[in-house]
């Protein structure tokens, strides 16, 4: 069974960075793309990032380019999202994802972000 | 950016009922359009992709149709554990951008 545990969340104020990790266990880790979809707490399911295979091509929703950075090591089979000058609205419950195609057919128990003073 | 918008926004059925929800985008998508069931305080879940393939494991009483712009999930008889939240999502174009969600209660 795909297993996919995220850590790294924690209470951090504004302007501050936080790395995120993803453990992918139990498949073929470098032979899929990977993304990060967060959610505000009570909100909707907000995509973050995806990156390929290799770690060749990177996509970001707007609000996070410029500050956020995903990465990936493929020996250690880790996802990462290095998160810098982080808002407000950045709080969240960051999942990690795994693309099936197109889509995302396994998701981690998600890890929480809060940004405050 | 492609807009998606689910209706309704909530809705009360009864187990045993049939359960419609709808998604449209602001521009076609062709077939990329995904669903997902997300219950409180766990993970989303696919419950279909690209439009109307059913993902493995997910029980035949769900069903998507649609293409273009306008998308239906459908779910044949409520059960117990369907009470959830459920979200579409598009994956035609970066960024990909899913619905508000549509919470279904128990009545």
């Amino acid at each position: 069974e795909v297993q996919l545990v995220e850590s790294g969340g924690d209470l951090v104020q504004p302007g501050g960075s936080l790395r995120l990790s993803c453990a992918a266990s139990e498949f073929t880790f470098s032979r899929y793309w990977m993304g990060w979809v967060r959610q505000a707490p009570g909100k909707g399911l907000e995509w973050v990032a995806n990156i390929k295979e290799d770690g060749g091509e990177k996509y970001y929703v707007d609000s996070v380019k410029g500050r956020f950075t995903i990465s990936r090591d493929n020996a250690k089979n880790l996802l990462y999202l290095q998160m810098n000058s982080l808002r407000a609205e950045d709080t969240a419950v960051y999942y990690c994802a795994r693309h099936g195609y197109y889509y995302f057919d396994n998701w981690g128990q998600g890890t929480l972000v809060t940004v405050s003073s | 950016d492609i807009q998606m918008t689910q209706s309704p926004s909530s809705l009360s059925a009864s187990v045993g009922d049939r359960v419609t929800i709808t998604c449209r985008a602001s521009h076609s998508i062709s077939s990329s359009l995904n669903w997902y069931q997300q219950k409180p305080g766990k993970a989303p879940n696919v419950l279909i992709y690209a439009a109307s393939s059913l993902q493995s494991g997910v029980p035949s009483r769900f069903s998507g149709s649609g293409s273009g712009t306008d998308f239906t999930l459908t779910i044949s008889s409520l059960q117990p554990e369907d009470f959830a939240t459920y979200y579409c999502q598009q994956s035609y174009s970066i960024p990909w951008t899913f619905g508000q969600g549509t919470k279904v209660e128990i009545k």
